[in-house]
Formats: structure tokens, sequence, C-alpha cells
């Protein structure tokens, strides 16, 4: 399977816990995109990659999120101390950069902090 | 004024009927332009790219207006398995090149 992939598909935690999700892109993508999606609601932008650079992150993140992307290649997004709010899908995508090129979607994963 | 806007819906029409979504965007810099579709717990896919000059794959028509900022999306012909969410997405193109997307209008398609 050559498309984007994004581990767990799942994650139930505890109120304060921290978790990691891990997001492998298409392998000759440079762009990677991190999204959190809310029932009823379309993907809002959280962040993005260029190669290992991160260029924007939403004004939305708490100092509580942070992402990664070390090598250019799998990135990883934190959520430090989770509060039930943080509870949602988090969707990876990638995509080429180049002028419209679309993005790809991995299956997400769905965090829910009990 | 959310960067792009949608029409929430959902908008619940018979087989058959014709169905249009319009979507407007606040960036006037904004580059390129998409339709995904998402169904129910699964991931947005790319349903077709939106060019200035109009574009059409099958019974699915998108137009771009950059004068007015919007994007619209026609179905002819609906089927059952077009009930789905539709999402406007919007990138900004060269070095900033974020994609944003609408909050989607959901669709429903009735025997």
């Amino acid at each position: 399977d050559t498309g984007v992939s994004q581990d767990p598909r799942h994650k139930i935690t505890k109120r304060g816990q921290n978790v990691t999700f891990r997001c492998d892109p298409i392998s000759e993508h440079n762009r990677l995109y991190w999204y959190r999606q809310t029932l009823g609601q379309g993907p809002e932008f959280l962040t993005y990659f260029q190669n290992e650079a991160q260029l924007e992150k939403s004004r939305l993140l708490s100092d509580r999120f942070s992402a990664e992307r070390p090598k250019g290649s799998f990135s990883t997004l934190e959520i430090q101390r989770t509060e039930q709010g943080d509870s949602a899908m988090y969707l990876c995508a990638s995509s080429s950069g180049l002028r419209r090129t679309e993005a790809f979607f991995g299956q997400g994963t769905r965090l829910t902090v009990v | 004024r959310k960067e792009v806007e949608q029409d929430p819906g959902p908008f619940n029409v018979p087989e058959g009927a014709t169905v249009a979504f319009n979507c407007t965007y606040s960036n006037s810099a904004s580059q390129s332009f998409f339709w995904y579709r998402q169904d129910c717990r699964k991931e947005p896919k790319l349903l077709m790219s939106v060019y200035s000059s109009g574009n059409e794959d099958g019974r699915f028509t998108a137009q771009l207006n950059r004068a007015s900022q919007y994007i619209s999306l026609l179905i002819r012909d609906s089927k059952l398995s077009d009930s789905a969410t539709y999402l406007c997405v919007v990138n900004l193109g060269s070095s900033a090149s974020k994609i944003i997307f609408g909050s989607g209008t959901r669709l429903s398609i009735r025997p």
C-alpha cells in the first residue's frame, strides 16, 4: 500500500495523559498536513510541513500540541495533558507541493478522551 | 469571516434530480481549487479539481468564478451512491500552499 498511513487508527486515553500519533505520507510527497475533524464539521487545519520544516501552525492549536517531521518523511503529532475537547478525528494528508496538486488523506486517528 | 464557506445543508433530493452547491473563499490569492467527497466515518477523497475554464467529469460539473470568489459543483441525474458530504477545498498555492477546507455540504439522495 503506497498511500498515506496513520497509526493508531483509534486511541482511547484518560484526561491528562499524553498521546502521540504517527503519519507516513506518500513517499515522494514533500508536503504533509495535519487536520482535526469533529462530527459535522470539515477538516480544520492544524499545521503543515514542507520536508522537515514546519511552515505554519494554526492559532487554534494550544501549546499542548506539537508536531514534528524530523527527517522530512514521517510525522508525529503529540498532544500533552489531553482534555475531553481534544476528542476528534486527526487526519494527515500529503501532497507533492506542486501547483494544482491535490492532497491525499490517510484514514485518520480517532481520539477519545475519557 | 471563514476562509472557505459552504452551505452545510443537508440537501435531501430524489434520485435523478440535479443539485448544485456553492462555496465562497476569502483569499483572492488562492490558486487552486478542488471538490472532495467524504463518506461517513471515512477520509476525504478527491472528487475533482476546479479549473478557471470550468470542467466536467461525467455527471459532475465544477466551475470557478474568480471575480466573485466562488466555486460551484453541479451533480446531474443524482444516484443514491452520491449521498455524502461534499467539501470545498482551496489551496493558496506557491510558497504558501496551505490547503483549507470548507465545513462541507451534506447531500442525501432518496429513492
